[in-house]
């Protein structure tokens, strides 16, 4: 059963182009993430909030921006989207953020940047 | 920094094999180990977690031991089904900065019938 719900599913773009991705959880946690997966199946950690305040920033290009309106909405926008950007992308949620938390994910949206 | 080392990327087996799959950790203290599996078109799944020495974890006849010695947490399950075939990966929990999982590699396991 999903519980964590993103859209779109695909977007295809150009380079430059502003996209944005939206991420809500149903599962009244309070930590929410967001994961690059490249074509390789790495997976890499970029942001993570709780209780809607940025916890860890990764070392991303500042074009990725996430934007948290409340603890169950965590999106996150792209400025000017480059190649390297392709990729997919995954929203997870876990009920704290201890480092033994079990999160949960969801389908992922798939980027391709023409 | 932290690091998961799993040694395997891809693993091809026929049902009832027996599966191994190695995954070693690099960190100080006693990191939570995490398992995940990915099928196609999904998102992760948990499948079980240890944060102790000499604790096993367990799921859906998947299991793994936490080895602090070693620095090893391999998953293992007795006899596949085609319907294991999927990605896993190893996990570790990083609390030093809020709750961050670093991932291996990833490991495609595919279950001939």
């Amino acid at each position: 059963e999903t519980a964590v719900f993103q859209t779109p599913n695909y977007h295809v773009t150009q380079v430059g182009n502003e996209v944005s991705f939206n991420c809500k959880q149903t599962l009244g946690h309070d930590t929410m993430y967001w994961y690059k997966q490249d074509s390789k199946k790495l997976l890499k950690i970029m942001f993570s909030y709780n209780n809607k305040q940025l916890i860890v920033n990764e070392t991303v290009p500042r074009r990725f921006s996430p934007q948290s309106s409340d603890k169950a909405h965590l999106n996150l926008r792209i400025k000017s989207v480059e190649p390297e950007d392709s990729a997919v992308y995954l929203c997870a949620s876990s009920l704290d953020w201890g480092d033994y938390a079990e999160q949960f994910f969801g389908p992922g949206t798939r980027l391709t940047v023409l | 920094g932290d690091s998961v080392t799993q040694t395997e990327g891809q693993v091809a087996l026929s049902e009832e094999d027996f599966l191994t799959i190695h995954c070693n950790y690099s960190a100080s203290g006693y990191p939570a180990l995490f398992w995940y599996v990915q099928y196609p078109g999904e998102g992760p799944q948990f499948l079980f977690r240890a944060s102790r020495d000499k604790e096993k974890g367990s799921s859906r006849g998947f299991e793994a031991t936490y080895d602090k010695g070693t620095t090893s947490f391999h998953l293992r399950k007795a006899s596949v089904q085609e319907s294991d075939s999927a990605v896993y990966y190893c996990a570790l929990g990083d609390g030093s900065s809020g709750n961050k999982l670093i991932f291996g590699i990833g490991t495609l396991l595919s279950v001939k019938p």
